[in-house]
């Protein structure tokens, strides 16, 4: 299967702030890779898919970019409710659907 | 509006079995393929389990292969997830998911089942 590494694993941020979390996979997906949101209790919620679409609904300072292996999501001008843990996955290993570790961002 | 329930989760001892069930409401179920999702506490995703919309083809994890099976009954829009032989690592909160058609990105969750595997 596809190993997703997310990096950093957490960061400390403030209102504001422009924030930068990077995806990387062990091999090439083409774009085929999603970002999701989750905070603590809840589901996790889709905010990007196909790299850089914006999901209905997801606020435009949400932003993905990248293809082949290297993948990246930013948040410009951190809001009080983009304090979260977000996550990458892709399917380009289907059946073995991966996600990455996860990137904390806290206050 | 699309809403996706989870039941059946719960304190089960190890080597023991426990069947989750998600109703599902809001769009047509027999249209969509469905997985199910797990993440055990303080940890991140884990895909555990999928099923085409006719229920004929279906995949797991290598974490969860021989013990799990995923079905669905599209007459009672509803997915299943029976799991046996449960160990101390499946201890998690279980979501059953929906992809936008023909991807899989997943882009309705349910509230998630909390499923212990504890003595």
């Amino acid at each position: 299967a596809i190993q997703l590494t997310q990096s950093p694993s957490s960061l400390s941020a403030s209102v504001g702030d422009r924030v930068t979390i990077t995806c990387r996979t062990s091999q090439g997906i083409s774009r085929g890779l999603a970002w999701y949101q989750q905070k603590p209790g809840q589901a996790p919620k889709l905010l990007i898919y196909d790299a850089s679409s914006l999901e209905d609904g997801v606020p435009s300072r949400f932003s993905g970019s990248g293809s082949g292996t290297n993948f990246t999501l930013t948040i410009n001008s951190l809001q009080p409710e983009d304090f979260a843990t977000y996550y990458c996955q892709q399917f380009n290993s289907f059946p073995a659907l991966t996600f990455g570790g996860g990137t904390k961002v806290e206050i | 509006e699309v809403q996706m329930v989870e039941s059946g989760g719960g304190l089960v001892q190890p080597g023991g079995s426990l069947r989750l069930s998600c109703a599902v409401s809001g769009f047509i179920f027999s249209s969509y393929e469905m997985s199910w999702v797990r993440q055990a506490p303080g940890k991140g995703l884990e895909w555990v389990s999928y099923i085409t919309n006719s229920g004929d083809t279906i995949y797991n994890a290598d974490s969860v292969k021989g013990r799990f099976t995923i079905s669905r009954d599209n007459a009672k829009n509803s997915l299943y997830l029976q799991m046996n032989n449960l160990r101390a690592e499946d201890t998690a909160v279980y979501y059953c998911v929906r992809p936008y058609s023909g991807t899989f990105y997943f882009v309705y969750w349910g509230q998630g089942a909390l499923v212990a595997v504890s003595s």
